[in-house]
């Protein structure tokens, strides 16, 4: 695709429950990126794929974090039993290469307000 | 570990008239640098990216950043500011040696008054 796709947009979900938040990234890119941005923050690394590997998940909060990259394209980053706190920006970026000297594209992201 | 700080959340200017935030870095090897900008409820768009080449590195938009090695500072300009800048804008610094992962400063919000 054009650009850095992520769904849902908006995302409200009662503590407890379960969300799942898809990233698909420039077709392609080696390299994709889930950042979390909570209200007035900069965004803050969760989690980084190269293809299908998952090279680095230091920034992940909490094992209630979770994401996958099975096929090397799509992502997705689940959040299991939601607490007030994951209530958040989650940005998704990706990378044609393994080396950040090309710079990141951003998606959109996806507002999650957890109730 | 890396760090990125932006001095001023907050940036109020006159349409035209110049635009300055500060960008100060820290890092333990030769750092890759880059700035971004964020319009509400969008993702984040690079404006300029230094990557140990020419020190005065120009953007889009017409805006440009200076690398200073002995001040470890990366301060983002535009001489003329102009109503659509008003955004939020975001310093970062890339860490070649964990993962090229972004390590993002707080962010410095600007107001473009008439």
């Amino acid at each position: 695709g054009a650009g850095v796709s992520q769904s849902p947009r908006y995302k409200v979900a009662k503590r407890g429950q379960d969300v799942a938040l898809r990233c698909d990234p420039i077709s392609g890119h080696v390299s994709l990126f889930w950042y979390q941005q909570a209200l007035g923050q900069g965004p803050e690394f969760l989690t980084y794929f190269q293809n299908e590997a998952q090279l680095d998940k230091s920034g992940l909060p909490s094992d209630r974090f979770f994401a996958e990259r099975p096929e090397g394209s799509v992502s997705t980053l689940k959040i299991q039993r939601t607490q007030q706190e994951d209530s958040a920006v989650y940005l998704c970026a990706s990378n044609s290469g393994a080396n950040s000297n090309y710079g990141y594209t951003f998606g959109s992201g996806t507002r999650l307000t957890v109730v | 570990a890396q760090s990125v700080t932006q001095l001023g959340s907050h940036v109020s200017v006159s349409e035209g008239a110049l635009v300055l935030l500060r960008c100060n870095y820290s890092s333990s090897v030769p750092p890759y640098l880059f700035w971004y900008v964020q319009y509400p409820n969008q993702g984040l768009q690079l404006l300029l990216k230094y990557t140990s080449a020419a020190t005065l590195v120009k953007g889009i938009n017409g805006f440009e950043a200076e690398f200073k090695k002995s001040e470890t500072s990366f301060h983002l300009t535009k001489p003329s500011a102009h109503m659509s800048d008003a955004a939020e804008y975001f310093c970062a610094v890339s860490d070649r040696a964990a993962g090229n992962k972004l390590t993002f400063g707080g962010g410095t919000r600007v107001l473009v008054k008439p």
